[in-house]
Parts: structure tokens; sequence; C-alpha cells
């Protein structure tokens, strides 16, 4: 059975790094592009960027570009989203998913929960 | 960069038909997918290749498009098909894009 599964919900202060983590199973980790996606509080889904585990080449939306960064440890078969510096409005649900070829995500990660408060 | 317009909200009493539209430049060129995303939950996909039902999802949930729409129709809904509904294509100049979502309620 394909799963992700997310690391848990984090309370951050502006300015502090953070890294998030996304482990796949039942499916060949390095086979796979792993979507991240947002969704800021009572809006709607945004595409922020993939990564192919295999060989970490990554590509970022230009909303995301810079902001945030992508890695992956394909011996561990997760994958991460980390900030350097934290954003009030960096506020949001953040997804993990599997990308197929036919560029559309098949299976989803339950989701972290992101709050950044001073 | 490539949109997708979608309606805000749908209504629809329980055993009738939901139609949601996804509004795009040309859609009808382009492979169009289908999210589910009930309250607190992740999105599932329903719908695939404009038209494909992942296994598991019933058949009551069906796909087309042509032109510059696509549109997802669910028939005879039922409450549980109560959600968030999201499309979304691949561009090759904007990537991967979502629709910006359909709320719908069964009445």
């Amino acid at each position: 059975e394909v799963q992700l599964v997310q690391s848990g919900a984090e309370v951050k202060k502006p300015g502090e790094s953070l890294k998030i983590s996304c482990k796949g199973s039942g499916y060949s980790f390095t086979n796979y592009w792993i979507g991240w996606v947002r969704q800021m509080p009572g809006k709607g889904l945004e595409w922020m960027g993939i990564i192919y585990p295999g060989d970490s080449d990554t590509k970022y939306s230009p909303s995301f570009q810079g902001q945030v960064t992508f890695s992956a440890d394909k011996s561990i078969s997760t994958a991460y989203l980390q900030w350097s510096s934290l954003k009030a409005s960096d506020t949001a649900m953040y997804y993990c998913a599997r990308r197929v070829a036919a560029n559309y995500f098949d299976y989803w990660g339950q989701g972290t929960l992101v709050t950044v408060s001073s | 960069s490539y949109v997708l317009t979608q309606p805000p909200s749908v209504s629809v009493a329980p055993g009738k038909t939901a139609s949601i539209t996804c509004g795009g430049n040309y859609i009808g060129s382009k492979s169009v997918h289908w999210y589910q995303q009930k309250p607190g939950q992740a999105p599932v996909l329903v719908i695939y290749y404009d038209s494909d039902r992942p296994s598991g999802i019933p058949e009551r949930f069906s796909g087309s498009n042509s032109g510059n729409t696509a549109t997802l129709t669910i028939s005879r809904v039922e409450a549980g098909d109560e959600a968030d509904y999201y499309c979304q294509v691949w561009d090759s100049s904007s990537d991967h894009v979502f629709g910006t979502g359909t709320k719908v309620t069964v009445l």
C-alpha cells in the first residue's frame, strides 16, 4: 500500500528555521517525483514545486523560488521542505503528494500544519 | 501564467446531479485531473486524464473536457460528496496549476 506520512504540526516564531518531512512507503521512492502543495487557512491549493528523490532534481514554482528549499534522503525514503527564516504569512497546511508521469498527484500525505506567530 | 477558473460554490439536492466547471484557455488540449477535499482531510484524486476514475472512486463521478471548459459531474449526489473540488492541469509555461476550487453543498 502506497503511503506518504508527514511530520507533525509545528509552532514557530517569525525568523526561525524549520524542516518538515514526508516519508514514502509501499513503492519505489526514487522513481516518482514528490510535489509540495500549500493551503493557507480557508484558501485553495497552491503548487510549490517538486523534487525527484532519485537524483534530487528540483523544480520550484516562481512564487516559491528562493523562499523554500526541497531536499530528499533516498536512503530513508524521505523528502523535506525547509525554510531558513519563517514569516507569519507561511502559516498554512503543507501537503506532500506523489506525482506520476502524467503530471497528476495520485497519493497525498496527511498534511503538516505550520503556524508562525510571535 | 495559466489560470483555471472554477465557480466558488455549487449547491445540489441529494439524488440530483452536480456539475462543476473548470475554465481555462484551450483547456480541451490538456489533460485535466480532479481532486476532492473534505473538511480537515487531505485531497483525494477522483478523476484523472479528463475522465478516468482511480480504483475505489464511485462510478457516480465522471469527467469531460472540451474547448475552454472541463467538467466534473457527480450523479446521484450523496451527503458524503459534500467537499471542495479542485481541477488541475500541467502547462508547459506554468507547470502544475490548480483551479480556484468549488465548494459543493448538499442541500
